[in-house]
């Protein structure tokens, strides 16, 4: 299957400071990614919309200056996470679409924030 | 909102296959069923999908009903590593459509035991 990679997959920060997190589409190119949140013992929480060249489309109730997304190429998206607070930590995962006639999407490994 | 129905638990012996079920009884007509499964701490992890047809590829085969309705995820022989939250969710597979998003409910979690 195609692959898509998310780095760092872990990071501990400070409360206030920003933390970026990168989704890679290695092997393919990702006009569209989306980014989900995931606290423990939930389900996975689609927080925005990603397209390339374009500004995110968040879901409702997700702060779009506190989880500033950009699409830069075809093949990256990142998510910064600013002014990081302990309620901020949980697993961020992205994923792409391969594109083609019925559009699976494939997943990164997650990134796990832990703000102090 | 997740569309979908699934048991909350399954238990399964190794070796044994795993049949986890599904409702998406207001799924249309141009939604496909998709299937993930996340295993513990890591990124979901694509399955199959389908339309209307029964699908099958390396890792399962895919049952859906002739009404749509309702769909059957069918792991032939399961192993302790097939152990993860398996979800089934109905989405358009193209940007445009208004249920492009993939959209997680809270799944099924399959424990395979020894």
């Amino acid at each position: 299957g195609a692959v898509v990679s998310q780095h760092p997959s872990r990071v501990i920060c400070k409360s206030g400071t920003s933390v970026k997190i990168e989704c890679r589409s290695l092997d393919f190119q990702a006009t569209t990614m989306f980014w989900y949140r995931q606290f423990p013992k939930q389900s996975l929480m689609l927080m925005a919309t990603s397209n390339e060249g374009s500004k995110a489309t968040y879901e409702q109730g997700v702060e779009k200056d506190k989880f500033l997304i950009n699409h830069a190429s075809l093949t990256l998206s990142t998510l910064t996470v600013t002014s990081a607070h302990p309620e901020d930590s949980s697993f961020y995962i992205c994923s792409a679409s391969k594109g083609g006639s019925t559009g699976e999407l494939f997943f990164g490994e997650g990134s796990r924030l832990t703000v102090l | 909102d997740a569309k979908t129905t699934q048991p909350p638990s399954m238990d399964c012996a190794e070796g044994r296959a795993a049949n986890l079920p599904c409702n998406h009884s207001t799924i249309s007509g141009n939604e496909y069923v998709y299937w993930y499964r996340q295993i513990h701490s890591q990124g979901p992890q694509y399955i199959i999908h389908g339309l209307k047809n029964n699908e099958t590829n390396e890792m399962a085969s895919l049952i859906i009903t002739e009404d749509r309705k309702s769909s059957t995820l069918i792991l032939p022989h399961a192993t302790l590593r097939d152990t993860a939250v398996y979800y089934c969710i109905v989405r358009v597979p193209h940007s445009g459509g208004s249920n492009y998003k993939l959209t997680f409910g809270k799944g099924t979690l399959l424990t395979v035991n020894p």
